[in-house]
C-alpha cells in the first residue's frame, strides 16, 4: 500500500529534550516536505527535500533540522524544544517539486502531535 | 510573505445544497493550486488540484481558478453531510514551497 508513515504518532516531552520525529515514503517520491499545523494558522512549511541531499528552508524553519541522506526516508530533528514548538506535524511527499507535473499531489502522513512542556 | 487566504467559516449549508468555497492568494507567480479536504484530527486529502484559469470538474466538485483575480474556488454540488470537513486551499509557484490557507470549516446540515 502506497502510504507515507511517521513515527511517533504521539510525543510529550519536556524543554531542550533532543527529539527526531521520522518520516518514511514508499512511494519512490522525489519531494518531501514537513509541516506544523496549529489552530487559526493553518498548515505552515517547514523544510522541504527536492530530492536525495537537497533540502531547504520553508516558511518557519527556526528551530528545526531534517536530512535527506536516502529517498524515502526524511526525518524532523528538534535539538531543543521549546512549548512553542508543542503542535500538530505533518510530513507530506509527491512525485515532484517542479509546478505542473501531472499527478502531483502531496500525500500526507498520519500525523505528529508534540507536546513540548 | 506570499499568503493564501480563505474565510475561517463555518459554513453552513442544507444537505443536497451547493457549498461554495473561496480562495485568494498574493504570490502572482503562483501556478498550481489544490484543494484539500481535512476531517478533524486527520491528515488532509486531496479534493482536486487546477493549474489553469477556468473550471475543472470531478464529480460533485468543481474548482475554478481565475490567474487575474488571484482567485482560487471550489463548489460542492448536492453536499452530504460527510462533506462536512475543513477545506484548505494551496498554491505553489515556480519556487519550491507550498503555501497553505487557513482552511474553511465546512459544515452539511441533515
Amino acid at each position: 500500500e502506497a502510504q507515507v508513515t511517521q513515527n511517533p504518532r504521539y510525543l510529550i516531552t519536556v524543554t531542550g529534550k533532543k527529539l527526531t520525529v521520522t518520516c518514511s515514503q514508499n512511494m519512490n517520491h522525489e519531494y518531501m516536505s514537513w509541516y506544523r499545523q496549529d489552530p487559526g494558522l493553518g498548515l505552515r512549511q517547514i523544510y522541504y527535500s527536492m530530492n536525495v541531499e537537497v533540502t531547504d528552508k520553508g516558511d518557519v524553519p527556526e528551530g528545526y533540522k531534517v536530512s535527506r541522506k536516502e529517498k524515502r526516508n526524511f526525518p524532523l530533528i528538534l535539538e531543543s524544544p521549546s512549548p512553542n514548538q508543542t503542535s500538530l506535524y505533518f510530513c507530506a511527499s509527491s512525485l515532484s517539486g517542479r509546478v505542473r507535473v501531472p499527478n502531483n499531489e502531496q500525500f500526507f502522513g498520519p500525523g505528529t502531535r508534540l507536546t513540548v512542556l | 510573505q506570499k499568503e493564501v487566504e480563505q474565510n475561517s467559516g463555518p459554513l453552513s449549508v442544507p444537505e443536497g445544497a451547493i457549498a461554495s468555497l473561496n480562495c485568494t492568494y498574493s504570490d502572482r507567480v503562483s501556478q498550481s493550486f489544490f484543494w484539500y479536504r481535512q476531517y478533524s484530527g486527520k491528515s488532509p486529502e486531496l479534493i482536486m488540484s487546477i493549474y489553469s484559469n477556468g473550471d475543472k470538474e470531478d464529480g460533485r466538485f468543481t474548482a475554478q481558478l481565475n490567474k487575474a483575480s488571484q482567485y482560487v474556488s471550489l463548489l460542492i454540488r448536492d453536499s452530504q453531510p460527510s462533506d462536512s470537513a475543513t477545506y484548505l486551499c494551496a498554491s505553489k509557484g515556480y519556487g519550491q514551497n507550498f503555501v497553505f490557507g487557513p482552511g474553511t470549516r465546512l459544515s452539511v446540515l441533515p
